[in-house]
């Protein structure tokens, strides 16, 4: 069955430093895997997802993923956290067969302190 | 382009009544997922509907039903409500294309409606 892992559920940075988001996966077959951030009240906004190719994604809002098959992990990052960047992330994984359906980390909420 | 819309955003019911929730996908999505989050069991798959068919199912009860127009627009509906039930509940669209295979799209969601039962 898929899943994925997110160990920390918190994560502190102070502003302008570099930010890391850890996620692992377990899967059958090939991994499609997502980010999401919601915000206070809000639904869930893509960040970006690895369906194949370069190992280094890029997305929305200066964040970028790093696959690792390997690892089995997909981190976060963003070289440099605004305080903006506050909120809750959410790993997640597309589950088997022809379905829409991810499959949900916990969830870690982020905090960059000014 | 327009995205994924919720009906209502906020609702407020009593145990045993029922309840109809609303979202309308973005243009010519033709796939609507829905996610129940709460802060103990995170967020939860509810059911996935293409071509006004329920393709797949999570694991809740009976009482969670739902369905999807010819429009795309989908609706669910919650039976016999219990204070469990209180939550944020997600819409997400996907374009699915003609051949309705997904694996790769990106699922975008609604602001989601907040039901809170009393």
């Amino acid at each position: 069955a898929q899943s994925v892992a997110q160990p920390e559920d918190q994560v502190n940075v102070a502003e302008g430093n570099p930010l890391t988001v850890k996620c692992t996966y377990s899967v059958s077959g090939n991994p499609y895997l997502f980010w999401y951030v919601q915000y206070p009240n809000r639904g869930l906004q893509f960040l970006l997802k690895y369906i194949t190719g370069d190992n280094l994604v890029k997305g929305s809002y200066g964040f970028e993923a790093e696959f690792n098959k390997s690892q089995t992990s997909f981190h976060l990052k963003k070289p440099s956290a605004l305080v903006s960047d506050s909120a809750l992330y959410f790993c997640a994984v597309r589950d088997q067969g022809n379905t829409d359906k991810l499959i949900f980390g916990t969830g870690t909420r982020l905090q960059v302190f000014p | 382009k327009a995205g994924v819309t919720q009906t209502p955003r906020y609702l407020i019911k009593t145990r045993g009544q029922q309840v109809t929730l609303s979202c309308s996908p973005i243009s010519g999505h033709r796939s609507v997922s829905w996610y129940q989050q709460t802060p103990g069991q995170g967020l939860q798959f509810l059911f996935e509907y293409f071509s006004e068919t329920q393709r797949n199912k999570g694991n809740f009860p009976g009482r969670f039903s739902g369905r999807q127009f010819s429009n795309s627009r989908s609706e669910m509906n919650v039976s016999t409500l219990e204070l469990g039930d209180s939550a944020l509940y997600l819409c997400a669209s996907s374009l699915a294309g003609t051949s309705g295979r997904t694996s790769t799209d990106t699922q975008y969601f609604g602001p989601g409606t907040r039901l809170t039962v009393l």
